[in-house]
């Protein structure tokens, strides 16, 4: 069945550092892949989509790549604070914009000061 | 924020029991999605809603179902509470095939 597989399951990282979240999509019918962030108790936020018809995708600190042939894709976060502190996950779509989306397990990342 | 809302914020109900869970969509949004998201895990996608007729829907039995309402206003509903029930449901709305935001979910906890 669809899936969609993502790591790591936590990162730490210092201040000003980068952080990277990998995510792997098993339908090849996915063309839209959005990532969001959750924070406690509220509902998922999102802070960057791409098409699959577009390889790249930046928005100030935060980057998205995706590989169609491998069926990878990743979250870049440059320059991390301590507010970026949160889970993110990585979703997939089967079709152009939404319909069902398939999220993957999550990731909890941690900015230390 | 977005501007989609739900209730109630917190639920507890015990096995067996019924529960209706309701989501107000952003202005100017047609489409509402519900997800289930147990705790630790990602959403996982229950149905969606356009103009008032479920389109589409991922693998849950049919004690969970839904309704949507001419202001594209949506319920959920799941009959026969099971304590795997419990988790985060989640609602969220958007235009038809473009981006969805989520509200802010309601947590429901079966006894």
């Amino acid at each position: 069945g669809e899936n969609v597989e993502q790591h790591p399951s936590t990162l730490s990282v210092q201040e000003g550092d980068s952080a990277v979240i990998k995510c792997t999509y098993s339908d090849s019918a996915s063309n839209y892949f959005p990532w969001y962030k959750q924070e406690l108790g509220k509902g998922p936020q999102l802070i960057i989509d791409i098409r699959s018809n577009v390889g790249e995708k930046k928005d100030q600190r935060i980057a998205v790549t995706l590989n169609k042939t491998a069926k990878h894709f990743s979250l870049h976060i440059t320059e991390t604070q301590p507010e970026d502190s949160a889970v993110y996950f990585c979703a997939a779509g089967p079709y152009y914009n939404t319909d069902k989306l398939i999220f993957g397990t999550g990731t909890r990342l941690q900015v230390f000061p | 924020e977005t501007g989609v809302t739900q209730s109630p914020t917190h639920l507890i109900k015990t096995r067996g029991q019924q529960v209706t869970l309701r989501c107000s969509s952003q202005s100017g949004h047609n489409t509402v999605s519900w997800y289930q998201q147990a705790l630790g895990q990602g959403p996982q996608f229950i149905f969606q809603y356009y103009r008032e007729e479920e389109n589409g829907r991922g693998n849950f039995p049919p004690r969970f179902s839904g309704l949507q309402f001419p202001n594209y206003s949506s319920e959920l509903n799941v009959n026969a509470l099971e304590l795997d029930d419990s988790a985060l449901y989640l609602c969220a709305s958007s235009r038809r095939e473009e981006t969805q935001y989520f509200g802010p979910g309601t947590r429901l906890l079966v006894l």
